[in-house]
């Protein structure tokens, strides 16, 4: 267990739906990335936060919004799914911004 | 723009051999390259990193090689076991690694018994 907790672990749906992605960081950290991983693209930063501002933008489409609450914890909104966005996403936490990232078990999303 | 390019895509070593990945980068800014290593199921793991003041950095049979002047820098996996079988990132980031990771697209090593 990292400390990192990503639910849920997996999730199915169809196109045209919005899901929600949560991480809980480890304690003490306060700063909270998201990725993307693929199979042909790696893994692709998206967003960032840091103690509940966010702080650095990455590849994250229109359709996709997260947040990071006063008690930390960060949420990933996806709308408008199609099926490319199938993937994992994984959560990330660290102390610092960028240093020792800590990363969660991902969510396997599947969009049918 | 890919600012980590990472190679193989893919490595299959017998066990007991030296396993060799290479990451090279553009951004002359960077200055902190960690390796990942993420097992089937699991999220990436930090393995091992580097700064570029140093041209080597070892821990156990994980090795960080750095050439500043080239831009590139490579992970040896000395006495490649079948339990090293994962998937590996370099990754890079600047001011120090207080800044976002970039991550290469990763190598799947695979350890044959």
């Amino acid at each position: 267990d990292s400390g990192v907790t990503q639910t849920p672990k997996h999730l199915i749906t169809a196109t045209g739906q919005r899901v929600t992605l949560r991480c809980s960081p480890r304690s003490g950290d306060l700063s909270v990335y998201w990725y993307q991983q693929s199979l042909d693209q790696g893994l692709q930063f998206l967003i960032q936060y840091y103690n509940g501002e966010e702080r650095a933008k990455g590849n994250i489409l229109e359709r996709f919004s997260a947040q990071q609450f006063p008690d930390l914890h960060s949420e990933l909104n996806l709308s408008s799914l199609e099926l490319g966005d199938s993937a994992l996403y994984f959560c990330a936490s660290s102390v610092e911004i960028g240093y020792g990232y800590t990363f969660g078990s991902g969510t396997r999303l599947t969009v049918v | 723009q890919q600012q980590v390019k990472q190679s193989p895509q893919s490595l299959i070593v017998q066990k007991g051999g030296i396993s060799i990945i290479n990451c090279a980068y553009e951004n002359t800014a960077f200055d902190y390259f960690p390796w990942y290593q993420q097992f089937t199921g699991k999220g990436p793991a930090l393995l091992i990193a580097i700064r570029p003041d140093v041209s080597e950095k070892k821990e156990g049979r994980f090795t960080i090689s750095f050439n500043k002047s080239a831009k590139q820098f490579s992970l040896h996996i000395m006495d490649s076991q079948p339990g090293d079988s994962a998937t590996y990132f370099c990754a890079a980031s600047k001011n120090s690694g207080y800044s976002t990771l970039t991550f290469g697209k990763g190598t799947m090593l695979l350890v044959s018994p």
